[in-house]
């Protein structure tokens, strides 16, 4: 079936180092590809995300790429801050209407 | 404007016990689900609805029993609680009938099974 794997986290990193979280995906077809955010003690919230392959997401400084011949959808950022620590989610849109997501990977910004 | 609202937020039971999670959204949305989310597992599809009167199985469908009469509403049922099934539930919802629509999320029920 269709599923989401993610690298592991936490993360932790310095204020404006460069961010990767890595997500890779399995699925029939050609999902719809998201990345979410949850913010502590909140909801998820979606932070981008791309529709068919070569696509590029991007929001709040934040870029992903839809890779089909790696499926593949990692998540970047050039220059984090202390305000994107939280918890970030990779989600495909499957087959039959199903959303499936990612084990999320935790991120923490020290200033 | 509402969104999704989950109820109620908090909720102990004891082992054995049932009872219900109300989901509610505003937003006209075809498509709800009803997730788990334990540490380290991620979120963890239970079941979804593509619309109303219609009900399927997701990742962990084991324990749990869905309905969805009206469109607005998803309701997630635990007919005799486990310790198992301590967790965060969070429903959401979608639509149109699109499968690159966002999903937009309620604040999460936290429950306990003693």
């Amino acid at each position: 079936g269709d599923s989401v794997t993610q690298m592991e986290g936490p993360v932790t990193l310095s204020e404006e180092a460069f961010l990767t979280i890595n997500c890779t995906y399995t699925a029939t077809g050609y999902p719809s590809l998201f990345w979410y955010v949850q913010y502590p003690g909140e909801g998820l919230q979606l932070l981008l995300k791309a529709t068919k392959a070569d696509d590029k997401g991007s929001n709040k400084g934040f870029e992903a790429t839809y890779r089909k011949e790696t499926t593949s959808f990692h998540l970047e950022k050039g220059s984090v801050q202390v305000s994107d620590s939280a918890v970030y989610f990779c989600a495909l849109s499957g087959e039959g209407g199903k959303l499936i997501f990612g084990q999320g990977t935790e991120l923490s910004v020290k200033p | 404007n509402a969104g999704v609202t989950q109820t109620p937020k908090f909720r102990v039971l004891k082992t054995g016990q049932s009872m219900t999670l109300l989901c509610a959204q505003d937003m006209n949305h075809e498509y709800m689900y009803w997730y788990r989310q334990d540490p380290g597992m991620g979120l963890r599809l239970i079941h979804y609805s593509v619309g109303e009167g219609t009900t399927a199985k997701g990742e962990v469908p084991d324990g749990y029993n869905v309905s969805r009469l009206k469109k607005q509403n998803f309701l997630l049922g635990l007919e005799s609680a486990a310790p198992s099934q301590t967790s965060v539930y969070f429903c959401a919802s979608r639509g149109p009938r699109a499968p690159n629509t966002e999903a937009f999320f309620g604040q999460g029920t936290r429950l306990t099974v003693v």
